[in-house]
């Protein structure tokens, strides 16, 4: 059983747009959310953290946590083409450490 | 500062051969991870330390044993390599156990 899931894609914006990534869990007791960015052939990067229902902001990143539907989101504003990237969700679950999803490409076309 | 630093970036082995990757971490974090990355399956947690002197089973840690050899270093040893364990090796580091956690650059493995 999957417990961290994401849409694979190719997720495909226009530059300037609005790119939605989401991911949703299976773990209700889950406490830490975190967006993680990947460029092709490099490490994860921390984007954002979110720990608290609701929506938290950082310039043109804005995460969104909803515990009861187990889902978190991270919205991208004014998508640039150098965002062009996979994007990794990660949950606490088991082993008290975190569970990555697999990822969604993010293509953001000039 | 250079956050977490992986040796080697890469290496080729032949079937049945051993190695260690090395990780140190200069931000003393108590927690150290090895994840591998395949295409198509994410990333997946072999081993982690939660502090000096622990370690503890991941996600998929057959084939595989770890050494937390102080708090900075963090090792990963494949006794006898397998083409199954061709993959991206990534280590990273926290300062607990559901902190955010900052990865090194990688070590790209061929099992031939």
């Amino acid at each position: 059983q999957k417990e961290v899931e994401q849409n694979s894609g190719p997720l495909s914006v226009p530059e300037g747009a609005i790119a939605s990534l989401n991911c949703t869990y299976s773990d209700r007791g889950s406490q830490s959310f975190f967006w993680y960015r990947q460029y092709s052939g490099k490490s994860p990067e921390l984007i954002m953290s979110i720990y608290s229902n609701g929506d938290k902001e950082d310039g043109r990143f804005t995460a969104q946590l909803n515990k009861a539907s187990q889902y978190v989101s991270l919205l991208i504003r004014d998508s640039q083409p150098s965002d062009s990237a996979t994007y990794l969700c990660a949950v606490n679950t088991r082993y008290s450490t975190l569970t990555f999803g697999k990822g969604t490409m993010l293509l953001v076309s000039p | 500062n250079a956050g977490v630093t992986q040796t080697p970036k890469f290496q080729v082995l032949k079937t049945g051969q051993s190695m260690t990757l090395q990780c140190a971490q200069d931000m003393n974090h108590n927690s150290m991870y090895w994840y591998r990355q395949d295409p198509g399956m994410g990333l997946r947690l072999i081993y982690y330390s939660a502090s000096e002197g622990t370690t503890d089973k991941g996600e998929v840690p057959n084939g595989y044993n770890v050494s937390r050899l102080n708090k900075r270093e963090f090792s990963l040893r494949l006794e006898s390599a397998a083409p199954s364990q061709t993959s991206v090796y990534f280590c990273a580091s926290s300062e607990r156990g559901l902190d955010i956690q900052y990865f090194g650059a990688g070590t790209r493995l061929s099992v031939l």
